[in-house]
């Protein structure tokens, strides 16, 4: 199947400090890309849908000045969780659509994030 | 969104047959059906994706009736790497509307 990466898989930060997230599709072009939060044995919580070139697409309840979301190009979404506290302590997960693969959907391994 | 309903937990030993079935009684008419293998603290892995009767790949089956209210995935033979949490999403992927809810899943665990 196709791969997509996800970078960094773990991070350890202060709060109130900033921390960007990036998924890239390596052999797809993906012009839309997901963001999703999981919590320890919960199900993934879809947090928003990433539009190449246009605004991202946020779910109920999620705070889109403070899971700032960027999809510049056709390879790369980025999710930045600004002024980060204990309670954004998560695993986030990015997936990507391969247009070219009857759409299917693609994970990449999930970044932990821990804050203190 | 079509709404998915897997059982919360399977058992099974090396070896076996392995099937789980998801319910989703009001998929709509352009909806796929696909299913995902997760670790802990890794992404979902994709297995396969169908839209009605069968798909077969080289490590699954997916078995669709013709109401496509329900799904089956047969995993052959399971070892005990397969112990995981499996997911049944159901969902349009056309355009930039498309998306996947997760539900809760199915946790598989094999034993010896």
């Amino acid at each position: 199947g196709a791969v997509v990466s996800q970078h960094p898989s773990r991070v350890i930060c202060k709060s109130g400090t900033s921390v960007k997230i990036e998924c890239r599709s390596l052999d797809f072009q993906a012009t839309t890309m997901f963001w999703y939060r999981q919590f320890p044995k919960k199900s993934l919580m879809l947090m928003a849908t990433s539009n190449e070139g246009s605004k991202a697409t946020y779910e109920q309840g999620v705070e889109k000045d403070k899971f700032l979301i960027n999809h510049a190009s056709l390879t790369l979404s980025t999710l930045t969780v600004t002024s980060a506290h204990p309670e954004d302590s998560s695993f986030y997960i990015c997936s990507a659509r391969d247009v070219g693969n009857d759409e299917k959907l693609f994970f990449g391994s999930g970044t932990q994030l821990s804050v203190l | 969104l079509a709404k998915t309903t897997q059982p919360i937990s399977m058992d099974s030993y090396e070896g076996q047959e392995v099937n789980i079935t998801c319910s989703h009684n009001n998929i709509a008419t352009n909806d796929y059906i696909t299913w995902y293998q997760q670790f802990p603290s890794q992404g979902p892995r994709f297995i396969i994706q169908g839209y009605k009767t069968k798909v077969k790949n080289e490590v699954a089956s997916l078995f669709i009736p013709a109401d496509r209210k329900s799904s089956t995935l047969s995993l052959p033979r399971v070892s005990l790497s397969d112990t995981a949490v499996y997911y049944c999403l159901v969902g349009n992927y056309g355009g930039s509307q498309g998306n996947l809810i997760f539900g809760k899943g199915t946790k598989l665990s094999v034993k010896p």
